[in-house]
């Protein structure tokens, strides 16, 4: 069965680093997802993608935060200048089609620490 | 989005049937009710979806009250890998996903 990867696994930064998190969508998906769990709290929903834009930020994903398609297969979260409180796990997910929130598929999320 | 109400943390015996509530008293016409899961700070996991009948997949049964202001999200044989956090997510068809602090099943051998 195809699966959303994400890279790495872990990351661990120095505050006021950037760091670029990776994942590789399901291939024929062209929705993409970030989000975010701080440790013992809730998945919240950062960022949508579809053809080279975003169609849907939260208040969360603020300046420091960025995405990109970079290729055909991947796509990036970029945090500019980290923050001891981005410290979380980050979750990539696709879809093949829009407005379908069951058919979103989610990777095994990239751990942050920020030191 | 309407809000859900769900208990923070339920048990369950291995084999046994798991029943997991949620109430959805505000919930509108046009929304659905998906149930997804997280194991162990896993990505989440999409389970089932209705909106007024009864569903079933090959992973759980969906029970939805008359009134929609409920439902029971049903593992019919729950094994220990059922173990996870369960969300039940109330809204129209959408690309965002809210998700609450769901329930905690535990699963016993």
């Amino acid at each position: 069965e195809p699966e959303v990867t994400q890279t790495p696994s872990h990351q661990v930064t120095q505050m006021g680093q950037e760091v670029i998190l990776r994942c590789v969508p399901i291939s024929n998906h062209l929705y993409f997802y970030w989000y975010r769990q701080i440790l013992g709290q809730k998945v919240e929903f950062l960022v949508s993608f579809y053809n080279n834009e975003i169609s849907e930020k939260s208040e969360i994903f603020d300046d420091q935060f960025s995405v990109e398609r970079p290729d055909g297969s991947n796509f990036t979260l970029k945090i500019r200048s980290t923050k001891l409180e981005d410290s979380a796990m980050y979750f990539c997910a696709s879809s093949e089609y829009s407005r379908r929130a069951y058919e979103q598929y989610f990777g095994p999320g990239t751990r942050l620490t920020v030191t | 989005d309407a809000k859900t109400t769900q208990p923070t943390s339920m048990d369950c015996a291995e084999g046994r049937a798991a029943n997991l509530p949620c109430n959805h008293s505000t919930i509108s016409g046009n929304e659905y009710v998906y149930w997804y899961r997280q194991i162990h700070s896993q990505g989440p996991q999409y389970i089932i979806h209705g909106l007024k009948n009864n569903e079933t997949n090959e992973m759980a049964s969906l029970i939805i009250t008359e009134d929609r202001k409920s439902s029971t999200l049903i593992l019919p044989h729950a094994t220990l890998r059922d173990t996870a956090v369960y969300y039940c997510i109330v809204s129209i068809h959408t690309d965002k996903l809210i998700f609450g602090t769901g329930t905690r099943l535990q699963v016993f051998p």
